[in-house]
């Protein structure tokens, strides 16, 4: 089956800066990459996802990347504000996300420091 | 619309208890699933369902059984609880089986789960 592996499992960034989540996954097959955040307490909830079909997507300050070659995809945030603190996970799937569920990577922890 | 619900919130069982985690949505999608999710593991996917009638397993089954006798429902059964299954369940749907703008994979507010 499929293998989701996510890296950092924590980041720290000053707030205004950058922050870059990595995802690789193993079957080349799957086509369908989201991410949800998931706040404190909270259900995790979609925030972006991409398509085998094509290699990057914004939405305001966040994008995704996607190296189908090398099979890894990665989320970008840009001018990070404190209510970006949460747990980020990356998923892939075949099928668009179908029949067969997402696969999950572990999750990263993001710490906005003021 | 209510959405996804989850209930119990909070359960704390003792080993060799059964018990149901019940999910309930109401905006006829097809597509239900359950997935458990531990510090440090992600979201795992415990059983899905892709209609009334129909279920599969997904990456850890074990121990856990489900049922869709109607589009609304997709309960999870514990039939014999174990400190292992310690842990936050999710149940999650959407309408079809592809992923589209319009059709992403809605979480329910989650299950508490506590074996002793």
């Amino acid at each position: 089956g499929e293998n989701v592996e996510q890296h950092p499992s924590t980041l720290s960034v000053q707030e205004g800066d950058s922050a870059v989540i990595k995802c690789t996954y193993s079957d080349s097959a799957s086509n369908y990459f989201p991410w949800y955040k998931q706040e404190l307490g909270k259900r995790p909830q979609l925030i972006i996802d991409i398509r085998s079909n094509v290699g990057e997507k914004k939405d305001q300050r966040i994008a995704v990347t996607l190296n189908k070659t090398a099979k890894h995809f990665s989320l970008h945030i840009t001018e990070t504000q404190p209510e970006d603190s949460a747990v980020y996970f990356c998923a892939a799937s075949r099928s668009g996300g179908g029949a067969d569920g997402l696969t999950f990577g572990k999750g990263t922890h993001l710490i906005i420091q003021p | 619309n209510a959405g996804v619900t989850q209930t119990p919130k909070f359960q704390v069982l003792k080993t060799g208890q059964s018990m149901t985690l019940q999910c309930a949505q109401d905006m006829n999608h097809e597509y239900m699933s359950w997935y458990r999710q531990d510090p440090g593991m992600g979201l795992r996917l415990i059983h899905y369902s892709v209609g009334a009638g129909i279920t599969d397993q997904g990456e850890v089954p074990n121990g856990y059984n489900v049922s869709r006798s109607t589009t609304e429902d997709f309960p999870l059964r514990l039939l014999s609880a174990a400190p292992s299954q310690t842990s936050v369940y999710f149940c999650a749907s959407k309408r079809g089986l592809a992923s589209s703008g319009a059709n992403v994979l809605t979480f329910g507010a989650g299950s508490r789960l506590t074996v002793l």
